[in-house]
């Protein structure tokens, strides 16, 4: 099975602090998307931030940047200036390139903002 | 308009019931899906539309029907479900399946709470 692995059920940060969010993944594919989405108590799943496969660099949207490492399977998610409304279940997904449209999700990681 | 709405946002049903949920999308988007998501757990894939026609079935329960009568529209009958089928149902739209381009993304609605009496 090709799974994605959050290995921080939990995590906490001061606001305006830096937090990065672990993730790994397994595929024998060559060419895949991976994003972060967010899940607030308001329940809709919002789109972070989003990999290439074949894009070398590491993509940024604002306050959220990714640590992309092709060969190490791994993506892991930094947030700078940490904001209480940043507080939200965290999910790191995988899409296969090759068009079944199948979604695989990690286990989340929930993030807490402390004022 | 980017944005996936979904209704009813709360929905209690008896075992006996039917009911349907709704999800209207206005983005063009060609794929439209169903996930179940139970409390503190990942979304789980229940079924794919892609260009109207029905191309996943994440071997669901024939208590789940879905339905997506044009390209905007996607529906959930619902008919004799089970307590355990209480859950948040999301559903998502991506702008095509099958082949991925710049920006690839699934917006998602904010679900439906289903709570099954």
């Amino acid at each position: 099975a090709q799974t994605v692995t959050q290995s921080q059920p939990e995590m906490s940060v001061q606001e305006a602090e830096t937090v990065t969010l672990s993730c790994t993944y397994d595929t024998s594919e060559s060419d895949y998307y991976l994003f972060w989405y967010k899940q607030p108590p308001s329940r809709q799943m919002i789109l972070v931030i989003r990999q290439e496969a074949y894009k070398q660099q590491n993509a940024t949207e604002n306050r959220f940047s990714v640590n992309f490492q092709k060969a190490a399977k791994s993506f892991s998610l930094k947030i700078s200036d940490s904001q209480l409304g940043d507080a939200a279940m965290y999910f790191c997904v995988r899409l296969s390139n090759f068009g079944n449209e199948k979604l695989t999700f990690g286990t989340g990681t929930r993030l807490t903002i402390i004022p | 308009d980017t944005e996936v709405t979904q209704t009813p946002k709360h929905l209690v049903m008896g075992m006996t019931n039917k009911k349907s949920l709704k999800c209207e999308q206005h983005m063009g988007h060609r794929a439209m899906y169903w996930y179940k998501q139970k409390a503190k757990k990942p979304p789980e894939l229940m079924f794919v539309y892609s260009y109207e026609k029905l191309s996943i079935n994440e071997s669901v329960p024939s208590r789940f029907s879905p339905e997506c009568p044009n390209s905007s529209l996607l529906n959930l009958h619902l008919h004799a479900l089970q307590p355990e089928d209480s859950a948040l149902y999301l559903c998502a739209s991506s702008p095509r399946a099958a082949g991925i381009g710049q920006n690839y993304g699934y917006t998602f609605g904010s679900g439906t709470r289903l709570t099954v009496v």
